[in-house]
């Protein structure tokens, strides 16, 4: 089956880190995205990490990848106030039936970090 | 700014109705996607197009439909709306070029069925 499944919520104190996790069932998925939602606005890539690679950092961003539990988790280091928004966890499965453009992207339902001051 | 353009930016319409979505996507990429975003569901894909194509249809209804012009930009078209079709609609735009293909998304409509 396809799904991507994430915590609904995540409160931090500003300063801190903040990990933010999903889980995936579909072990076909070759790159993992992560997708920023500020209030109101649209969805924002924020980074990603290709299945055959542990781990990426990109400034205080850090994703983790566990294939063999189909987990994957961003980290936000000294988290700030515009931090807060909704994380959307999205896998894009590769398949030989899904040739040229017409890959889908499985999404979670989003995590909400709330960044308390 | 993402580059990619959604109008209008929100609709306020009564139950019964048909209305027109419209997107522009990122100067040069081929592939539009569209996207509902609902309290209940989440995130849900509908449908995408490549270069004015219909190329994958995810949890699309039967009163939806869609379609992508010469000029690539795309109109969702939504009719006899119901109560529950009020949501954000998302529109995002890709090259499409095999590589990691970033999905570009716009700012979204958002629906308000009364």
């Amino acid at each position: 089956g396809e799904d991507v499944e994430q915590s609904l919520f995540l409160s931090v104190r500003e300063g801190d880190s903040s990990v933010i996790n999903c889980t995936y069932t579909d072990s076909s998925s070759t790159y993992l995205y992560w997708y920023k939602q500020e209030p109101g606005a649209g969805l924002q890539l924020l980074t990603y990490i290709f299945s055959n690679m542990d781990m990426k950092q990109d400034q205080r961003l850090t994703v983790l990848l566990n294939k063999k539990d189909k987990h994957l988790s961003l980290r936000i280091a000294d988290t700030q106030t515009g931090d807060s928004a909704i994380y959307f966890c999205a896998g894009r499965r590769e398949s030989r039936f899904n040739a040229g453009n017409n890959r889908k992207l499985i999404w979670g339902l989003g995590t909400s970090l709330a960044v308390n001051p | 700014d993402s580059g990619v353009t959604q109008t209008p930016k929100h609709l306020i319409t009564a139950t019964g109705q048909r209305v027109t979505l419209r997107c522009s996507p990122r100067s040069g990429d081929l592939s539009v996607y569209w996207y509902q975003q609902s309290l209940d569901q989440g995130l849900q894909f509908l449908i995408q197009y490549y270069n004015g194509e219909e190329r994958a249809k995810g949890n699309i209804l039967e009163r939806f439909s869609a379609q992508q012009f010469p000029d690539l930009h795309s109109e969702l078209n939504l009719s006899s709306l119901e109560l529950g079709d009020s949501a954000l609609y998302f529109c995002a735009s890709s090259v499409g070029s095999g590589r990691t293909y970033e999905q570009y998304f716009g700012p979204g409509t958002r629906l308000t069925v009364t």
